[in-house]
Parts: C-alpha cells; structure tokens; sequence
C-alpha cells in the first residue's frame, strides 16, 4: 500500500524566506504525485503534479518541486515566500493505475509579515 | 462550470441522527470520492466511485454509505451519526484515463456531531 509523510507539521517563516516542505512516499511501482494547497477557509486547490518528464515541475505562485525517484521525495520550493502564502500544504501520491489518491499530513505554513 | 458543490455547509447533528451530505459535479467526471479531514491526520479516502452504478470503500468507510446512480451526483449518507464523525468532508471527482489524474475537490461540508 502507498503512504506519504510529511515531517514538517508547522513552519513559521518570515516573508522573503526560502521554503522547501518535505514529502517522502513509500511505493515500489510508479506513481503521480501531487501537491495540493489549502488556504484558510477554502477547498483543496491544485498547486503543481509530477507524471512523467522532467522531474523539476513548475506550479502556481512561483512554487516548484523536484521528483527525486531513488530518495521517493517530492519536496516543494519556494525561492522567496509571501504573507498570502500562509495555507496548508498537502502532498498527495497514487499509484498509476489506483484509483485512490493518498495524502500526507499536511503541513501548515505560517508567513510573518 | 460550477465545478464540484457539496451542501450543506454546516450542520450539527446529535448521536444516532441520519443525514446526506451531497455532492455534485457539472464537469462529465467518471471518478468521485469522499474525504474526511481531520486535524494532524490529513485527508482520509472514505468511499470512491470510478463510474455510474459503481462505489468501492476507500481507507475509512466504516459508518458510511454511498451510492452513484448518475454521473453528476455522488451522496454520503450517515446512518447513524457518532461523535467520532465530527469532521470535515470533501468531495473530489476527476477524469478517467492517464495523465487525468488531478482531483478537483469541493468547498466542503463541516460537520458537528454531539
């Protein structure tokens, strides 16, 4: 069975800062991976998702992450954040050809103006 | 589009109550799931369906039921409502196919049981 863990349940940043959350996945076979965005108060919305390719994927509001198979990591970057950054970031994996989508944890990141 | 609408918002129910949240999407989806949220826990699959007069459990479906008999709609019925079913429910639905595997989710529905 696919599990994900992120280890960062709470960053505190200040604005300007680099971000980079941790996501580990455990799964033998191929898989998608997804990072998904909730800010407070509202629904899950995509951020960025890894398939296939180039293994740097590029998402929304500057976020980025890096499809690292041989350490099974899919951690999100930010060069420099925002205050409107502050949400709940989930990463999320399913196997290719499993229906079920499994998440980590969350991790809630706080900016600090 | 209207995407994927859940109702209610909100509800209280007491222990032993019955209720529906429902679930729509305006989108031709064949997938549709529902997620329980709970602090520190993430988003748990409750129960899925993968097309029209199909379901299948997913990782916590005990409590629950559901049903798919048209392509739009999607409801989870409590039986019998347990304050363990406090919780905030999301419904998701996407595209069959590779390469189509991104879920829209829904705004939620928040749910008290006392």
């Amino acid at each position: 069975a696919q599990s994900v863990s992120q280890h960062n349940h709470h960053v505190i940043l200040s604005e300007a800062a680099s971000l980079e959350l941790g996501c580990n996945y455990s799964y033998g076979g191929t898989v998608n991976l997804f990072w998904y965005v909730q800010y407070p108060g509202q629904h899950l919305q995509l951020l960025l998702k890894y398939f296939s390719g180039d293994p740097l994927v590029k998402g929304i509001k500057g976020f980025e992450a890096e499809f690292i198979k041989s350490k099974f990591s899919f951690n999100l970057r930010k060069p420099s954040v925002q205050w409107s950054d502050t949400a709940e970031y989930f990463c999320a994996v399913n196997a290719v050809g499993n229906e079920k989508l499994t998440f980590g944890t969350g991790t809630r990141l706080t900016i600090i103006p | 589009n209207a995407g994927v609408t859940q109702t209610p918002k909100f509800q209280v129910l007491k222990t032993g109550q019955s209720m529906t949240l429902q679930c729509a999407q305006d989108m031709n989806h064949e997938y549709m799931s529902w997620y329980r949220q709970d602090p520190g826990m993430g988003l748990r699959l409750i129960h899925y369906s993968v097309g029209a007069g199909i379901t299948d459990q997913g990782e916590v479906p005990n409590g629950y039921n559901v049903s798919r008999s048209t392509t739009e709609d999607f409801p989870l019925r409590l039986l019998s409502a347990a304050p363990s079913q406090t919780s905030v429910y999301f419904c998701a639905s996407r595209q069959a196919g590779a390469g189509k595997e991104t879920q829209y989710f829904g705004p939620g529905t928040r749910l008290l049981v006392l």
